[in-house]
């Protein structure tokens, strides 16, 4: 596809578990950055991928969130021992050389 | 610490022009983007400002002084698509020169 896109549309776990969430970007996007977004509120930056390192991951809120993307292509943002206060809409963007655009995102929902 | 202020919410009738003003304090400043998105979508992306003045896109204008750390996204002959949320956000006001640090946007509602 044209865009970037993120999967699943939705996820609902429960409280404890480990979840996945995958982003495939626009091809030939270098630049890849995962946000959160919580309802009302304006994305919040997580982590940056240029290639396949993670320039900067000081979004990250803690520990129990990890995020690769070892081929510099997929990224997969990995949260264990799911809380709560997780619940959000995590959305994915990739840039070539400023704008930045983003996937549909996934709602997750931690019960 | 990084501060964007825009109003939470506001109201405009169709045809009409709306302006939708940003502030912000942050500790550095690359550019200034405005997305749109509607509920449930993806922000996408309508402009984006780096030096003084005014950028005009269609319908849409965007304009920055970054003296007064001020931005505002005007939006002209309103149409009910337009009704959504209209994010402004800072680039390089965070650790790295690539960051966005977004406000928490507007949401406009345009009625007939």
């Amino acid at each position: 596809g044209a865009g970037v896109s993120q999967t699943p549309s939705n996820k609902v776990t429960e409280k404890g578990k480990y979840v996945e969430l995958r982003c495939d970007p626009i091809s030939g996007h270098t630049a890849l950055y995962w946000y959160r977004q919580s309802l009302g509120q304006g994305p919040e930056f997580l982590i940056y991928f240029q290639g396949t390192g993670a320039a900067d991951d000081s979004g990250l809120p803690n520990d129990r969130f990890f995020a690769v993307r070892p081929e510099g292509s997929v990224s997969t943002l990995k949260i264990q021992r799911t809380e709560r206060g997780d619940s959000a809409v995590y959305l994915c963007a990739s840039s070539r050389d400023g704008e930045q655009y983003f996937g549909p995102g996934t709602r997750l929902t931690v019960t | 610490g990084q501060n964007i202020d825009q109003p939470t919410e506001m109201t405009a009738t169709e045809g009409a022009i709306v302006q939708i003003n940003c502030t912000y304090q942050t500790s550095g400043f690359n550019g200034l983007f405005w997305y749109q998105q509607h509920a449930g979508e993806a922000p996408t992306f309508l402009s984006y400002n780096v030096l003084d003045g005014l950028e005009e896109k269609g319908r849409f204008s965007s304009f920055l002084s970054r003296s007064k750390g001020y931005s505002y996204l005007l939006l002209k002959e309103l149409q009910m698509k337009d009704s959504a949320s209209y994010l402004c956000a800072v680039e390089g006001s965070g650790a790295g020169s690539y960051q966005l640090t977004f406000g928490k946007g507007t949401k406009l509602s345009v009625i007939p």
